[in-house]
């Protein structure tokens, strides 16, 4: 059974940086493309980043770009977002997810997200 | 502001059938078939209920439907149950810019 668990979120200030976690179990990373979405409190879904089931392309949100990072521990199962330079329009619930296919865009399985609060 | 327009609120009483619309753009809900629909519970992580504008995901009732007609997507639930009360979200490739992006979300009450 597919299951996807988050962490690594927490309380940051404006400039800083987190490594959110996202261990997966019950499939391969080498089979699916993974996504990372957000979700601001009481706001719209926002889609973050997105790796290639290779691992060869990895994309990013505009608002984004040149601040996060993704990289994947393959024997441990674990993506990884690298949050760097953080401001306030940050702060959100951040999940994994997993594509249907390779890069459908299709979320098919989800975590259940991990909380990250920039604040002075 | 979201790329996709939805609607910010719909509803319906129980039984009767409800349309959800997504706008888009040439570049994105008009240019490819990657469409989905997701619905999210308070509290809850989203799911998926559509994708490639019309297929359902295992165990998803055939209450939920989906179509799109050039740059508009839609979303149907038909026989409305208190369960579906929920936000949806539509979704969509993009290609460029931000690849996929999302709509605002709609939030459907069951009277």
């Amino acid at each position: 059974q597919v299951h996807l668990v988050e962490s690594g979120g927490g309380a940051v200030q404006p400039g800083g940086s987190l490594r959110l976690s996202c261990e997966v179990s019950g499939f391969k990373f080498t089979d699916y493309g993974m996504h990372w979405v957000r979700q601001a409190p009481n706001r719209a879904l926002q889609w973050v980043a997105f790796m290639k089931y290779d691992g060869t392309g990895k994309f990013f949100a505009d608002s984004v770009t040149g601040r996060f990072t993704m990289s994947r521990d393959q024997p441990k199962n674990i993506l990884y977002l690298h949050l760097n330079s953080l401001t306030v329009e940050d702060t959100a619930m951040y999940y994994c997810a997993k594509d249907l296919f390779y890069a459908s865009g299709a979320l098919g399985d989800w975590g259940q997200g991990t909380l990250v609060t920039v604040s002075s | 502001q979201s790329a996709l327009a939805q609607p910010p609120s719909a509803s319906g009483s129980p039984g009767q059938s409800v349309t959800i619309s997504c706008i888009g753009s040439s570049t994105d809900v008009g240019a490819y078939n990657y469409v989905s629909w997701y619905q999210q519970s308070p509290g809850k992580a989203p799911k998926l209920i559509i994708y490639e504008v019309y297929k359902r995901p295992s165990g998803v009732p055939d209450r939920f439907s989906g179509s799109k007609s050039g740059s508009a997507a839609s979303l149907t639930v038909s026989g409305l149950q208190g369960e579906d009360e929920a936000d949806y979200y539509c979704s969509a490739y993009a290609a460029s810019g931000d690849i996929w992006v999302f709509g605002g979300g709609t939030r459907l009450t069951v009277l």
